[in-house]
């Protein structure tokens, strides 16, 4: 049984390009979230999605990043024209469903370096 | 709005040590609260959690009580070991979602042998 899955684990972007980063939550989970994690902070959240929809957003920059949920496929978030402040580690986690208590699983990160 | 307090790391140990990590909260209402570790190059995995006052969550030797009285769910272990090298990080949320979490900045522990 996969746990969550994340990729790319390391990314490089030159300032200006786009970058993708992807999440396959658990089989059977339908929600997924993203954080971000800056150096030698804590992890802040950044999104909430189900299946094609977009539950709260109130962690995300209001320009630049956006994130989709597809019917098929991973989740995705996306940073357009990267600036060297959008350099972190964005993690992904999956629950199966809401309710007080459930534990969130968590993807090993993808660590975005902007050059 | 909500928070989580974590005493600042570096923490270092020697094996076998005795680890208290001091974790409080603020909340207007009554959230689960959580220790997750984090190793070095992976994810966060969970820990730990306790989903009301006074209950007592434990996993590998760690332990932290929900204390309402105080805010606080401070992580213990009675001894440990170099393996336990890690980033811990406490939480909280409310029922709404399970992966919306509000985290402490992290508390890093280093055990030498």
């Amino acid at each position: 049984n996969a746990g969550v899955m994340q990729n790319p684990r390391h990314l490089v972007r030159r300032r200006g390009q786009e970058a993708r980063l992807r999440c396959s939550p658990m089989k059977g989970h339908s929600h997924v979230y993203w954080y971000r994690q800056l150096p030698e902070e804590g992890l802040k959240f950044m999104v909430y999605l189900q299946k094609e929809n977009i539950i709260d957003e109130s962690g995300m920059p209001k320009e630049r990043f956006s994130a989709e949920f597809p019917k098929e496929g991973p989740s995705i978030l996306r940073i357009q024209q990267v600036v060297r402040g959008d350099s972190a580690a964005y993690f992904c986690a999956s629950s199966p469903a809401t309710g007080k208590g459930g534990e969130a699983f968590f993807g090993q990160g993808t660590r975005l370096t902007v050059v | 709005g909500d928070s989580v307090t974590q005493m600042e790391g570096p923490v270092t140990l020697s094996e076998e040590a005795f680890l208290t990590i001091n974790c409080t909260y603020t909340a207007t209402g009554y959230p689960s609260l959580f220790w997750y570790v984090q190793y070095p190059g992976e994810g966060l995995q969970l820990l730990l959690k306790a989903t009301k006052a006074d209950d007592k969550g434990s996993n590998k030797g760690f332990e932290a009580t929900y204390r309402k009285e105080t805010t606080s769910f401070h992580l213990e272990k009675g001894s440990v070991q170099v393996s336990d090298s890690a980033v811990y990080f406490c939480a909280l949320n409310y029922g709404g979602s399970q992966g919306n979490l509000i985290f402490g900045k992290g508390t890093k522990l280093s055990v030498k042998p």
